[in-house]
Protein backbone atom coordinates (compact mmCIF):
# COMPACT_ATOMS: atom_id res chain seq x y z
CA UNK A 1 0.00 0.00 0.00
CA UNK A 2 0.73 3.12 -0.30
CA UNK A 3 1.69 6.02 2.14
CA UNK A 4 2.82 9.71 2.16
CA UNK A 5 5.47 11.09 5.32
CA UNK A 6 6.18 14.58 5.86
CA UNK A 7 8.79 16.19 7.87
CA UNK A 8 9.07 17.74 10.38
CA UNK A 9 5.76 17.39 12.20
CA UNK A 10 6.16 21.41 13.23
CA UNK A 11 8.84 23.59 13.19
CA UNK A 12 9.21 27.37 14.86
CA UNK A 13 11.58 29.80 12.54
CA UNK A 14 12.43 33.31 12.78
CA UNK A 15 11.66 35.90 10.67
CA UNK A 16 14.34 35.44 7.50
CA UNK A 17 15.76 31.98 8.25
CA UNK A 18 15.82 30.02 5.30
CA UNK A 19 12.95 26.48 5.27
CA UNK A 20 13.03 23.06 3.68
CA UNK A 21 10.09 20.87 4.24
CA UNK A 22 10.27 17.71 2.46
CA UNK A 23 7.54 14.89 1.91
CA UNK A 24 8.00 11.36 0.24
CA UNK A 25 6.26 8.76 -0.82
CA UNK A 26 5.94 5.15 -0.59
CA UNK A 27 4.62 2.27 -2.57
CA UNK A 28 4.31 3.87 -6.08
CA UNK A 29 5.72 5.44 -8.62
CA UNK A 30 5.73 8.74 -11.22
CA UNK A 31 2.76 10.02 -8.47
CA UNK A 32 1.58 13.82 -8.81
CA UNK A 33 2.76 15.63 -6.03
CA UNK A 34 0.99 18.92 -4.17
CA UNK A 35 2.09 21.22 -1.84
CA UNK A 36 -0.71 23.38 0.05
CA UNK A 37 -0.92 25.62 2.79
CA UNK A 38 -3.79 25.94 5.13
CA UNK A 39 -3.49 29.00 7.37
CA UNK A 40 -5.81 29.72 10.88
CA UNK A 41 -9.65 29.65 10.20
CA UNK A 42 -8.89 29.43 6.35
CA UNK A 43 -9.25 26.79 3.51
CA UNK A 44 -6.48 24.98 1.38
CA UNK A 45 -4.31 27.28 -0.76
CA UNK A 46 -2.40 24.96 -3.62
CA UNK A 47 1.24 26.72 -3.79
CA UNK A 48 2.39 24.06 -6.16
CA UNK A 49 2.29 21.35 -8.15
CA UNK A 50 4.78 18.44 -10.12
CA UNK A 51 3.28 15.74 -12.26
CA UNK A 52 7.21 14.30 -12.33
CA UNK A 53 10.97 15.08 -12.13
CA UNK A 54 12.23 18.83 -12.31
CA UNK A 55 8.14 19.81 -13.21
CA UNK A 56 6.74 22.40 -10.89
CA UNK A 57 4.07 24.38 -11.50
CA UNK A 58 3.71 27.03 -9.29
CA UNK A 59 -0.03 28.32 -8.00
CA UNK A 60 0.19 31.33 -6.07
CA UNK A 61 3.44 34.06 -6.44
CA UNK A 62 5.59 34.09 -2.80
CA UNK A 63 8.99 33.52 -1.76
CA UNK A 64 8.26 29.92 -1.58
CA UNK A 65 9.87 27.22 -3.88
CA UNK A 66 9.45 23.69 -4.75
CA UNK A 67 11.81 21.29 -6.17
CA UNK A 68 11.49 16.84 -7.11
CA UNK A 69 14.83 16.06 -7.14
CA UNK A 70 13.37 12.27 -6.89
CA UNK A 71 10.12 10.57 -8.84
CA UNK A 72 9.16 10.47 -4.78
CA UNK A 73 10.34 13.08 -2.97
CA UNK A 74 8.94 16.92 -2.74
CA UNK A 75 10.84 19.64 -0.76
CA UNK A 76 8.84 23.12 0.01
CA UNK A 77 11.73 26.05 0.24
CA UNK A 78 12.36 29.58 1.29
CA UNK A 79 15.44 31.46 1.62
CA UNK A 80 13.93 34.08 3.71
CA UNK A 81 10.68 33.25 5.93
CA UNK A 82 7.67 36.19 6.35
CA UNK A 83 5.34 35.77 9.43
CA UNK A 84 2.82 35.51 6.79
CA UNK A 85 4.58 32.11 5.70
CA UNK A 86 3.23 30.86 8.90
CA UNK A 87 0.67 27.83 8.75
CA UNK A 88 -0.30 24.47 8.45
CA UNK A 89 1.30 22.82 4.97
CA UNK A 90 -0.06 19.75 3.70
CA UNK A 91 1.44 17.55 0.82
CA UNK A 92 -0.59 15.60 -1.08
CA UNK A 93 -0.13 12.91 -3.93
CA UNK A 94 -2.30 11.27 -6.82
CA UNK A 95 -1.84 8.30 -9.05
CA UNK A 96 -0.24 10.10 -12.73
CA UNK A 97 -3.32 8.19 -14.39
CA UNK A 98 -6.92 7.06 -14.03
CA UNK A 99 -7.31 8.82 -10.63
CA UNK A 100 -9.58 11.34 -9.14
CA UNK A 101 -8.50 12.35 -5.72
CA UNK A 102 -5.63 13.31 -3.85
CA UNK A 103 -4.39 11.44 -0.50
CA UNK A 104 -2.64 13.76 2.21
CA UNK A 105 0.30 13.49 4.32
CA UNK A 106 -0.04 14.43 8.22
CA UNK A 107 0.83 18.06 7.92
CA UNK A 108 3.71 20.43 8.84
CA UNK A 109 3.05 23.20 11.53
CA UNK A 110 5.31 25.79 10.79
CA UNK A 111 5.33 29.13 12.77
CA UNK A 112 7.24 31.83 12.01
CA UNK A 113 8.56 34.01 15.31
CA UNK B 1 -13.28 27.86 -13.96
CA UNK B 2 -14.78 26.08 -11.25
CA UNK B 3 -15.65 27.21 -7.85
CA UNK B 4 -16.75 25.69 -4.49
CA UNK B 5 -18.76 27.66 -1.55
CA UNK B 6 -19.49 25.69 1.94
CA UNK B 7 -22.01 28.11 3.21
CA UNK B 8 -21.53 27.18 6.73
CA UNK B 9 -18.33 27.79 8.06
CA UNK B 10 -19.36 26.51 11.35
CA UNK B 11 -22.13 23.87 12.77
CA UNK B 12 -22.81 23.31 16.25
CA UNK B 13 -25.10 20.37 17.05
CA UNK B 14 -25.89 17.92 19.80
CA UNK B 15 -24.43 14.18 19.99
CA UNK B 16 -27.41 11.50 18.74
CA UNK B 17 -28.58 14.68 16.33
CA UNK B 18 -28.79 14.79 12.51
CA UNK B 19 -26.59 17.31 10.60
CA UNK B 20 -26.14 18.27 7.14
CA UNK B 21 -23.13 20.43 6.03
CA UNK B 22 -23.60 22.22 2.66
CA UNK B 23 -21.80 22.44 -0.77
CA UNK B 24 -22.47 24.36 -3.54
CA UNK B 25 -20.28 24.69 -7.18
CA UNK B 26 -19.83 26.49 -9.98
CA UNK B 27 -18.58 24.44 -13.13
CA UNK B 28 -19.85 24.98 -16.83
CA UNK B 29 -18.53 21.60 -17.41
CA UNK B 30 -18.90 18.29 -15.51
CA UNK B 31 -16.90 17.43 -12.65
CA UNK B 32 -15.78 15.11 -9.90
CA UNK B 33 -16.94 15.61 -6.18
CA UNK B 34 -15.49 14.96 -2.83
CA UNK B 35 -15.94 15.38 1.29
CA UNK B 36 -12.38 15.32 2.93
CA UNK B 37 -12.94 15.46 6.86
CA UNK B 38 -9.47 16.89 8.75
CA UNK B 39 -9.45 15.73 12.45
CA UNK B 40 -7.47 18.41 14.71
CA UNK B 41 -3.62 19.01 13.79
CA UNK B 42 -3.73 15.85 11.27
CA UNK B 43 -3.77 15.79 7.30
CA UNK B 44 -7.06 15.64 5.23
CA UNK B 45 -9.20 11.84 4.81
CA UNK B 46 -11.15 11.16 1.86
CA UNK B 47 -14.95 10.37 3.21
CA UNK B 48 -16.59 9.54 0.06
CA UNK B 49 -16.62 10.59 -4.05
CA UNK B 50 -19.26 11.10 -6.53
CA UNK B 51 -17.76 10.47 -9.90
CA UNK B 52 -20.62 9.34 -12.17
CA UNK B 53 -24.04 6.71 -11.95
CA UNK B 54 -26.00 7.25 -8.31
CA UNK B 55 -26.34 10.61 -6.95
CA UNK B 56 -26.32 9.31 -3.22
CA UNK B 57 -23.41 8.29 -2.53
CA UNK B 58 -22.12 6.53 0.89
CA UNK B 59 -19.07 6.63 2.66
CA UNK B 60 -16.92 5.76 5.70
CA UNK B 61 -18.07 6.86 9.23
CA UNK B 62 -21.95 6.69 8.61
CA UNK B 63 -21.54 9.42 6.61
CA UNK B 64 -23.63 10.25 2.63
CA UNK B 65 -23.73 12.73 -0.04
CA UNK B 66 -26.35 13.72 -2.58
CA UNK B 67 -25.35 14.73 -5.60
CA UNK B 68 -27.89 17.62 -7.43
CA UNK B 69 -27.05 18.87 -10.75
CA UNK B 70 -29.80 21.01 -10.78
CA UNK B 71 -29.27 22.60 -7.93
CA UNK B 72 -24.82 22.18 -7.90
CA UNK B 73 -25.11 21.26 -4.67
CA UNK B 74 -23.14 18.05 -2.88
CA UNK B 75 -24.48 18.21 1.10
CA UNK B 76 -22.86 16.04 3.51
CA UNK B 77 -25.21 14.13 5.98
CA UNK B 78 -25.34 12.06 8.69
CA UNK B 79 -28.03 10.86 10.13
CA UNK B 80 -26.41 10.61 14.23
CA UNK B 81 -23.51 12.17 14.90
CA UNK B 82 -21.49 11.17 17.33
CA UNK B 83 -18.76 13.47 19.58
CA UNK B 84 -15.76 12.10 17.43
CA UNK B 85 -17.11 13.42 14.16
CA UNK B 86 -15.89 16.99 15.69
CA UNK B 87 -13.67 17.88 12.99
CA UNK B 88 -13.29 20.49 9.90
CA UNK B 89 -15.12 19.27 6.43
CA UNK B 90 -13.88 19.88 3.15
CA UNK B 91 -15.88 19.90 0.23
CA UNK B 92 -13.71 19.70 -3.43
CA UNK B 93 -14.45 19.51 -6.85
CA UNK B 94 -12.43 18.88 -10.00
CA UNK B 95 -12.86 18.35 -13.84
CA UNK B 96 -11.43 15.70 -16.21
CA UNK B 97 -9.07 18.45 -17.65
CA UNK B 98 -7.00 19.07 -14.60
CA UNK B 99 -5.27 17.42 -12.28
CA UNK B 100 -6.25 20.05 -9.65
CA UNK B 101 -8.71 19.78 -6.71
CA UNK B 102 -10.62 23.04 -5.76
CA UNK B 103 -11.27 23.78 -2.28
CA UNK B 104 -14.28 24.77 -0.46
CA UNK B 105 -13.07 27.27 2.68
CA UNK B 106 -14.33 24.15 5.16
CA UNK B 107 -17.09 23.71 7.74
CA UNK B 108 -16.01 23.38 11.37
CA UNK B 109 -18.29 20.73 13.13
CA UNK B 110 -18.75 20.41 16.89
CA UNK B 111 -20.61 17.94 18.06
CA UNK B 112 -21.68 18.28 22.14
CA UNK B 113 -22.32 15.83 24.34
Amino acid sequence: SQTIHQWPATLVQPVGSPLSLECTVEGTSNPNLYWYRQAAGRGLQLLFYSVGIGQISSEVPQNLSASRPQDRQFILSSKKLLLSDSGFYLCAWAPDRGYYEQYFGPGTRLTVT
Amino acid sequence: AQSVTQLDSQVPVFEEAPVELRCNYSSSVSVYLFWYVQYPNQGLQLLLKYLSGSTLVKGINGFEAEFNKSQTSFHLRKPSVHISDTAEYFCAVRTLSTDKLIFGTGTRLQVFP
